[in-house]
């Protein structure tokens, strides 16, 4: 069965970086992208980008340009999704989620179980 | 951006209630709007791709439609199981947004 296993939990000092992974099994990783999705307390989904696996595109939203890099290691089926200048604001709970490509990336079909990141001094 | 506005914000309904929610679409997105449950303390769940599509699995009881740049998503018949918070969501546009979230609970 498709499974998003995400990486533990971060804790981080403001101005850091966080990397966290997404490792996917029970499908061909290359022929799907993998988005990152982040959820602060309280608040609607946020989505800050996705990486084609298969040839590696990325497209990010404009509100996380600079700070945010997704990659991929195909040979080992995982997602990277790395933030720097972390500030209090980006304490939140990071997701995974693939979407099959039809021309783009569509409906986040299968998610991870979610990685908490807390920023603080 | 493309702004998502989902109303209600809350819902309360009895079991085998008829409950819809309606989202709107600041532009036209054409038919690329999704449909999710979230449960607390878990990740959001496909229910609805493109509008209409029953995610495969998803019980019959769920449904979305589309007109323009109104979209509803219907609950024929509710169920305790149903409780949670429901989210519309567009992908026409980067950046992919999210409507601010329905909470239905029990009666």
């Amino acid at each position: 069965q498709v499974q998003l296993v995400q990486s533990g939990a971060e804790v981080k000092k403001p101005g850091a970086s966080v990397r966290l992974s997404c490792k996917a099994s029970g499908y061909s990783f290359s022929d799907y992208a993998v988005n990152w999705v982040r959820q602060a307390p309280g608040q609607r989904p946020e989505w800050m980008g996705w990486i084609n696996a298969g040839h590696g595109h990325t497209q990010y939203s404009q509100r996380f340009q600079g700070r945010v890099t997704i990659t991929r290691d195909t040979s080992a089926s995982t997602a990277y999704m790395e933030l720097s200048s972390l500030r209090s604001e980006d304490t939140a709970i990071y997701y995974c989620a693939r979407a099959p490509i039809v021309v783009i990336p569509s409906a986040m079909d299968h998610w991870g179980q979610g990685t908490l990141v807390t920023v603080s001094s | 951006d493309i702004q998502m506005t989902q109303s209600p914000s809350s819902l309360s309904a009895s079991v085998g209630d008829r409950v819809t929610i309606t989202c709107q679409a600041s532009q036209d997105i054409s038919n690329f709007l999704n449909w999710y449950q979230q449960k607390p303390g878990k990740a959001p769940k496909l229910l609805i791709y493109d509008a209409s599509n029953l995610e495969t699995g998803v019980p019959s009881r769920f449904s979305g439609s589309a007109s323009g740049t109104d979209f509803t998503f219907t609950i024929s018949s509710l169920q305790p199981e149903d409780i949670a918070t429901y989210y519309c969501q567009q992908y026409h546009n980067v950046p992919y947004t999210f409507g601010q979230g329905t909470k239905l609970q029990i009666k």
